[in-house]
């Protein structure tokens, strides 16, 4: 199993840019979720998506956007890059966010850096 | 507004010698806590998920400890060693809500 994995690994933006951030995951996980890391901030979640079908927004949703496109996949679109959105990253998932106690498995990240 | 607080946000450890730092947040409405462990260049990975007052956590010479009436939650290492470096996340789940700290980023020292 390759877990939870995030592509690209590395992209440079232009401010006014738009892209999208892949995430899919092979454990047949209910839950997936999109956090930024930002340094002295911790992690902090965008969106998550409990189950396929449902999307909602986490802390710092703004400027983004997301699809739960199937059970396996998780995107998330910047639709006008600015460089607030200069960050780090990372794609989640979990067997099932009713239960809140169950770990979440991490993919690799996305650093992303909007010029 | 739910904080997450982690103490200290960086150590310095003698290899060999045992540590351990803080996870502190608002007791009220608890449901379960997390501690993770980060090391550089990838991604977090679960140690521990901690729900009941008193729980206690050991996975080799990682151990944790959880009270939620006073709203803290200690992680210790016994005889630290060179790949024990690595940033240490917790993070509550309260309210439907999961908020991770800032980390604790512990450097063992040869």
């Amino acid at each position: 199993n390759a877990g939870v994995t995030q592509t690209p690994k590395f992209q440079v933006l232009k401010t006014g840019q738009s892209m999208t951030l892949q995430c899919a995951q092979d454990m047949n996980h209910n839950s997936m979720y999109w956090y930024r890391q930002d340094p002295g901030m911790g992690l902090r979640l965008i969106y998550y998506s409990a189950s396929e079908g449902t999307t909602d927004k986490g802390e710092v949703p703004n400027g983004y956007n997301v699809s739960r496109l199937n059970k396996r996949e998780f995107s998330l679109r910047l639709e006008s890059a600015a460089p607030s959105q200069t960050s780090v990253y990372f794609c989640a998932s979990s067997v099932y966010r009713g239960q809140l106690q169950e770990t979440q498995y991490f993919g690799p990240g996305t650093r992303l850096l909007v010029l | 507004i739910l904080n997450v607080e982690q103490s200290p946000q960086s150590l310095h450890v003698q290899e060999g010698d045992s540590t351990n730092f803080t996870c502190s947040f608002p007791s009220s409405n608890f449901y379960a806590l997390h501690w993770y462990r980060w090391e550089t260049a990838k991604s977090p990975e679960a140690l521990f998920v901690m729900t009941l007052n008193g729980d206690e956590k050991k996975k080799g010479r990682i151990s944790a400890t959880l009270n939620t009436k006073e709203g803290y939650s200690y992680l210790y290492i016994k005889g630290s060693q060179p790949e024990d470096s690595a940033t240490y996340l917790c993070a509550l789940n309260r309210d439907d809500k999961i908020i991770f700290g800032k980390g604790t980023r512990l450097h063992i020292l040869p």
